[in-house]
């Protein structure tokens, strides 16, 4: 069965601290995004990677940076977290077809205080 | 700027049909998907449309009129499981997909 894994899925982090979030897919995946889920709003692209070392900003990068040393794991890195961070936030994978077909993780819901 | 519009919440009877609309407005387009979101979990794929016309999949169809910039999916035999958010994303020109924020279909007994 396919799978896409997130570390956590609750976390409750203070203000400033750095928080890491991470994925990790075992369907050999080229490609790699994560996203933020907020009531009321659609899914916001933070980064999406096609590649090992390789990494696109998204829609909403500012206050985040990604790191991609393996095919397998795209990790979302907090450097200092603020409470406008409070979200649910969503890894996905997907191959590089035109379907393009994604498939999540299970969430990460993490809590700034 | 792009737009993707589909209803807050929806109410439907088990046992009924329900249809879920999706109208968009995207530079370019490259396909439509709707996937399924239960209540805490992980979205899944549901279907996927590129030409116009009706793909059907068991209980589920969903439909694309790309000149209307306007989808539909349309849920027949409604059982209770069936009570999730449905999302709708377009891929564009760039082939990013934008969202929208998703129906919440609540099916009563």
């Amino acid at each position: 069965d396919v799978k896409v894994t997130q570390s956590s899925r609750y976390l409750v982090k203070r203000t400033g601290e750095k928080v890491f979030l991470e994925c990790v897919q075992d369907m050999d995946h080229e490609n790699m995004f994560w996203y933020r889920q907020d009531p009321g709003l659609g899914l916001r692209l933070i980064y999406f990677s096609y590649d090992v070392k390789m990494k696109e900003k998204g829609d909403i990068p500012e206050g985040y940076s990604v790191s991609r040393e393996k095919k397998e794991r795209f990790s979302l890195i907090l450097e200092s977290a603020s409470t406008n961070q409070t979200s649910m936030y969503l890894c996905a994978s997907s191959p590089p077809t035109d379907t393009g077909e994604l498939f999540f993780g299970e969430g990460s819901r993490l809590t700034v205080l | 700027g792009q737009n993707i519009d589909q209803p807050t919440e929806m109410t439907a009877t088990e046992g009924a049909i329900v249809q879920i609309n999706c109208t968009y407005q995207t530079s370019g387009f490259n396909g439509l998907f709707w996937y399924q979101q239960h209540a805490g979990e992980a979205p899944t794929f549901l279907s996927y449309n590129v030409l116009d016309g009706l793909e059907e999949k068991g209980r589920f169809s969903s439909f694309l009129s790309r000149s209307k910039g306007y989808s539909y999916l349309l849920l027949k035999e409604l059982q209770m499981k069936d009570s999730a958010s449905y999302l709708c994303a377009v891929k564009d020109s760039n082939y990013q997909l934008i969202w929208g924020a998703g129906t919440k279909l609540i099916i009563k007994p």
